[in-house]
């Protein structure tokens, strides 16, 4: 089955700094990848999502880009901010997987002012 | 729109009890699907029901079951609990049941078991 690989497990940055995340699937079928932030206590909220037919998305300070041969995606954060401290999770998915989301391990992000 | 909600927040049940956990999604979307999270195994697939189906399974034990009311509202329930079935159990809900349709997730449910 789809396995999705996340590294690093935790990303310490100064305040300003860019963060990078990167993650690789297994399922070449694989075609939706969404990025999820959960802070302590909170549900994950979707932060930014492609899917496979582009290769680059931004919203402001995010941006996710995605690489099919190698099977890898990965997400930047820029300008980075005290309140971007969370835990990121990648996740992938495709058509026919009526809801199931792999997720990676996640990646503790810890901004330091 | 109000976002998905989950009840109850916590629970704290004894070995061998069993639980129910409930989940009202988005209005409009009719697919609702289940996660359990822990520490050590991240997020993982339970089930996913629409239109009062269970359309998608997990790897778990039958002892986790679910279903959905017509309303698009869904119950998990957990029988016979043991002591890793410790865990914050979320639901999210999307507007159809295609994989890549963007799901919304709940504040969860987190159950101790003791």
């Amino acid at each position: 089955g789809e396995n999705v690989e996340q590294h690093p497990s935790t990303l310490s940055v100064q305040e300003g700094d860019s963060a990078v995340i990167k993650c690789t699937y297994s399922d070449s079928a694989s075609n939706y990848f969404p990025w999820y932030k959960q802070e302590l206590g909170k549900r994950p909220q979707l932060i930014i999502d492609i899917r496979s037919n582009v290769g680059e998305k931004k919203d402001q300070r995010i941006a996710v880009t995605l690489n099919k041969t190698a099977k890898h995606f990965s997400l930047h954060i820029t300008e980075t901010q005290p309140e971007d401290s969370a835990v990121y999770f990648c996740a992938a998915s495709k058509e026919r997987s009526q809801g199931n989301l792999i997720f990676g391990k996640g990646t503790k992000l810890s901004v330091k002012p | 729109k109000a976002g998905v909600t989950q009840t109850p927040r916590y629970l704290i049940k004894t070995r061998g009890q069993q639980v129910t956990l409930s989940c009202s999604p988005i209005s409009g979307h009719r697919s609702v699907s289940w996660y359990q999270q822990t520490p050590g195994q991240g997020l993982q697939f339970l089930f996913e029901y629409f239109s009062e189906t269970q359309r998608n399974k997990g790897n778990f034990p039958g002892r986790f079951s679910g279903r959905q009311f017509s309303n698009s509202r869904s119950e998990m329930n957990v029988s016979t609990l043991e002591l890793g079935d410790s865990a914050l159990y979320l639901c999210a809900s999307s507007l159809e049941d295609r994989g890549t349709d963007t799901q919304y997730f709940g504040p969860g449910t987190r159950l101790t078991v003791l």
